[in-house]
């Protein structure tokens, strides 16, 4: 079945260091939706990427969709305590429903 | 309108038993998705409903589930004769058309 991976699936960086995670696809995606989950809470959504080589930036974060539509990056400029937490990417599955990734765990270091 | 809430947040059940979760969704939103997630996993699919009509239903779904979602307003979802691999976190999650979910907070299952 339809599925998306990402990696690293942990990242420990020190307050003020960058961070990147990174989802990919076998198969192409007509667009890509990436969320946060703080410790102990649900998903909560953060953008969705439809355009082949689509880059979009939420103040310190920059997502990013491939050219082929097969991967997609997230990318956090000096990260914050506040910043702490996993980060999926999802993926259209067969038919409505969205499939998730296993996940990107980030802890910050004060 | 607050977002989607989850009834009851959590449920200890022993092994047998039947329960039921309660999801209301934000009320402009027609979608609504009930998802599973377990410890270090990202939410697996269940079911999906448009309006009050469940439309999709995840191939690894038992048959011991059941959703339900009466005049397209809150759902439910029921898992009979629950097991001890059915304790998970189960997200319901609403939408207005194939944009991104609002989930809610989530009703925790333990099956003991």
């Amino acid at each position: 079945g339809q599925q998306v991976m990402q990696i690293p699936q942990y990242q420990h960086v020190q307050e003020g260091e960058d961070f990147t995670t990174y989802c990919n696809s076998s198969t192409t995606l007509s667009n890509i939706q990436w969320y946060k989950q703080r410790p102990g809470g649900h998903p909560v959504f953060l953008i969705q990427l439809v355009k082949s080589g689509e880059v979009k930036k939420q103040k310190r974060l920059t997502f990013q969709f491939g050219e082929a539509k097969k991967n997609s990056s997230l990318h956090i400029t000096a990260t914050q305590t506040t910043d702490v937490g996993t980060y999926f990417c999802a993926g259209p599955g067969y038919g409505q429903n969205f499939v998730f990734g296993p996940g990107t765990r980030l802890s910050v270091l004060p | 309108d607050t977002g989607v809430s989850q009834n009851p947040r959590h449920k200890i059940t022993k092994r047998g038993q039947n329960v039921t979760f309660r999801c209301d969704p934000i009320s402009e939103h027609n979608r609504l998705y009930w998802y599973r997630q377990t410890l270090g996993q990202g939410p697996e699919f269940l079911t999906y409903f448009q309006n009050e009509a469940q439309l999709e239903k995840s191939r690894l779904l038992s048959d011991r589930f059941s959703a339900e979602r009466p005049k397209g307003s809150f759902s439910t979802l029921e898992i009979q004769r629950t097991e001890q691999g059915d304790s998970a976190m189960y997200l319901c999650a609403s939408s207005q058309m194939a944009y991104g979910y609002t989930f809610g907070s989530g009703t925790r299952l333990t099956v003991v």
